[in-house]
């Protein structure tokens, strides 16, 4: 079984749409993040969240929110849903250590913004 | 303003034959870097890293190299298999939990 789970894996919407992506953990890992992919851009941090209470914006957090409803889980929202939200978006934990931490991503959400 | 750039989007290498992949910073704060394999339909995964202190890490068929003073690092995959066909982004931290990432570039090894 997957250590890092998404759901859904596709969605296409339109815009305007509230869409909620949830991302789930089995390793018990107290850091949780989400990225975004676009083509020609790599990776980029959306939102991060060291344990239950404590969330933080990362780079490109505008149109975006997220609720840390347990350890394990980590919801992204988008309350409207505009066209270039369009993205592959990965959610990632890691355990923290000294130095830097090892993330591990779950498989990712292919989202479409009509 | 990207901070970390891989500059070839692909790369076609024979299998058996070396496979150097190539990645430049910016930032001159980075102190830690990673490389992340990613096959289709999956996550990035974790593949080698190196700390700014060093100038080579080796871990079986991968190596990276790092070159602080040129801002560069390399992966170097030896000796490319079938399975090595991915993309493979190169990241780099201030050794804390921001990872700053390039675009990615994609491996095909031909048979």
């Amino acid at each position: 079984d997957a250590d890092v789970t998404q759901t859904p894996r596709n969605r296409i919407t339109k815009t305007g749409k509230r869409i909620m992506l949830e991302c789930s953990q089995t390793k018990g890992h107290d850091r949780m993040y989400w990225y975004r992919q676009d083509p020609g851009l790599g990776l980029r941090l959306i939102y991060y969240s060291f344990d239950v209470k404590d969330i933080n914006k990362g780079e490109i957090s505008d149109g975006y929110s997220v609720s840390r409803q347990a350890q394990a889980k980590f919801s992204l929202s988008l309350e409207s849903a505009i066209p270039n939200q369009t993205a592959l978006y990965f959610c990632a934990t890691s355990e923290k250590t000294v130095g830097t931490d090892t993330q591990y991503f779950g498989p990712g959400t292919r989202l479409t913004v009509l | 303003d990207q901070q970390v750039k891989q500059n070839s989007p692909s790369l076609s290498v024979q299998e058996g034959r070396i496979s150097i992949l190539n990645c430049d910073y910016t930032n001159s704060m980075f102190d830690y870097f990673l490389w992340y394999k990613k096959y289709p339909a999956e996550g990035p995964t974790f593949l080698i890293s190196i700390s700014s202190i060093k100038d080579k890490n080796e871990d079986g068929r991968f190596t990276v190299f790092l070159n602080k003073s040129a801002k560069h690092l390399s992966l170097h995959i030896v000796p490319s298999q079938p399975g090595d066909s991915a993309v493979y982004f190169c990241a780099a931290t201030r050794h804390d939990y921001k990872l700053s990432f390039g675009a990615g570039t994609t491996v095909t090894v031909r048979a």
